[in-house]
């Protein structure tokens, strides 16, 4: 079964404007990470929030973590054309043996 | 620092032939290394992964196998190619499992 399940599949924004994706997951993590892909290309990895931390700042990437909720949130605020890529979460779950899992990706569309 | 190297970019193979991807890891010793597959617009499907020369685990039963000969080499492989096997190929290590992610550019295999 899926672990992580992003919100919206798809977003499309003006630059400019911030973008947010959304992350809910299943089962009791040990850290959640966030991903960036280009089209064509190999993930690159944003940020690692572990369970005990609730914010994380990285440049214009603000990750947040609700573990009552089981869900996590990317916010990249003041968005270029450069950030046009799809997002992956991915959760550190505590039953899968230091395995990730990934989930189905939010597809950003940042328009000039 | 570390780099990745995942060849071919692209392979186009017909069914029933055989297959092998290869992947190095460069300025690190021991990484944890991963074989992902991603169909077009979704997320990764973990295929098998390593902590060790020789050690491999196999994530979901299939036409394909790896191996690790050396401690920086994984390789894909298939006696015989499926239409199934067609997809976007990609090659990740990290320092332990859990932990962040680092991944090659990816083959794109396609079977006619």
């Amino acid at each position: 079964s899926q672990q992580g399940e992003e919100d919206p599949q798809a977003l499309s924004i003006q630059e400019g404007e911030n973008a947010t994706m959304n992350c809910s997951y299943k089962t009791s993590i040990n850290n959640l990470q966030w991903y960036r892909q280009n089209s064509g290309r190999g993930l690159v990895h944003l940020i690692l929030i572990r369970s005990n931390e609730r914010e994380k700042h990285s440049g214009r990437l603000r990750v947040t973590l609700d573990t009552s909720k089981k869900s996590s949130s990317l916010l990249i605020t003041a968005s270029r054309a450069a950030d046009t890529a799809s997002y992956f979460c991915a959760t550190d779950a505590y039953n899968q043996g230091g395995k990730l899992i990934f989930g189905q990706g939010t597809e950003l569309s940042v328009k000039p | 620092s570390q780099t990745i190297h995942q060849w071919p970019a692209t392979l186009v193979q017909p069914v029933g032939s055989p297959l092998s991807l290869e992947c190095t890891v460069e300025g690190t010793s021991n990484p944890n290394l991963y074989w992902y597959r991603q169909a077009a617009g979704r997320g990764l499907q973990l295929l098998f992964y390593s902590v060790g020369i020789g050690q491999i685990s196999s994530e979901v039963p299939q036409n394909l196998s790896a191996s690790r000969p050396q401690d920086r080499q994984f390789i894909l492989s298939s006696k015989k190619l499926l239409l199934s096997d067609s997809g976007f190929y990609l090659c990740a290590w990290s320092v332990n499992r859990g932990e962040p992610q680092h991944f090659g550019d990816g083959t794109r295999l396609s079977i006619l």
